[in-house]
């Protein structure tokens, strides 16, 4: 159960900026934190963001996040063919007892 | 290095029961919560249960619940998703993860399996 919407896809050239929206409600992202996963192709999902902004170690620092509200954004800047990949947002759903994620968004490099 | 390995994909025919597992290392699995997500072919990801530390609470996806069961043996560093009454729609790659827990509605999926595709069909 997709709760979380995304834009399907984004694309960019090398070394520009690009954002991916995720947007929710109040029983996920309004009272929870937001994570984002990036799945690149035939690949286990990664952990990008945790915690609406925090990077873990050894993601560069060209992957930002926010939120506001019950919105959240993935920010990369200096887009690089690696970043060639699906990103899921992800949160806890107060009503639904249970983890939504976002439809995804294909980030394409041009 | 924090590793974990799953097995138990297979295929199998509609009605039937599966159980998939997902052995830990690299890291004390009885201190944390653990989860499993779902993909199914093509499409995006679906998280369908988890599990605390000691077994005593889970959660599941409504389209699975009174039909799955996740559990745990922290003895054997091991993570079980018994899947019974299968459908076709259930088929998909499905994933273990680490689950890191700071508080209700923060927490966070670090790292995954390499995952394990369930295939059901007659």
């Amino acid at each position: 159960q997709s709760v979380l919407a995304q834009p399907p896809s984004a694309s960019g050239t090398p070394g520009q900026w690009v954002t991916i929206s995720c947007s929710g409600s109040s029983s996920n992202m309004g009272s929870n934190t937001v994570n984002w996963y990036q799945q690149l192709p035939g690949t286990a999902p990664k952990l990008l963001i945790y915690s609406n902004k925090q990077r873990p170690s050894g993601v560069p620092d060209r992957f930002s996040g926010s939120k506001s509200g019950t919105s959240a954004s993935l920010a990369i800047s200096g887009l690089q063919s690696e970043d060639e990949a699906d990103y899921y947002c992800a949160a806890w759903d107060d009503t639904l007892s249970g983890y939504v994620f976002g439809t995804g968004t294909k980030v394409t490099v041009l | 290095e924090v590793q974990l390995v799953q097995s138990g994909g297979t295929l199998v025919q509609p009605g039937g029961s599966l159980r998939l597992s997902c052995v830990a290392s690299g890291f004390t699995f009885s201190t944390y919560w653990m989860t499993w997500v779902r993909q199914a072919p093509g499409k995006g990801l679906e998280w369908v249960t988890n599990i605390n530390k000691d077994g005593s609470q889970k959660f599941y996806v409504d389209s699975v619940k009174g039909r799955f069961t996740i559990s745990r043996d922290n003895s054997k560093n091991s993570l079980y998703l018994h899947m019974d009454s299968l459908r076709v729609e259930d088929t998909a790659v499905y994933f273990c993860a680490r689950e890191q827990w700071l508080a209700q509605g923060v927490s966070w999926f670090d790292p995954w399996g390499r995952g394990t595709l369930v295939t059901v069909s007659s």
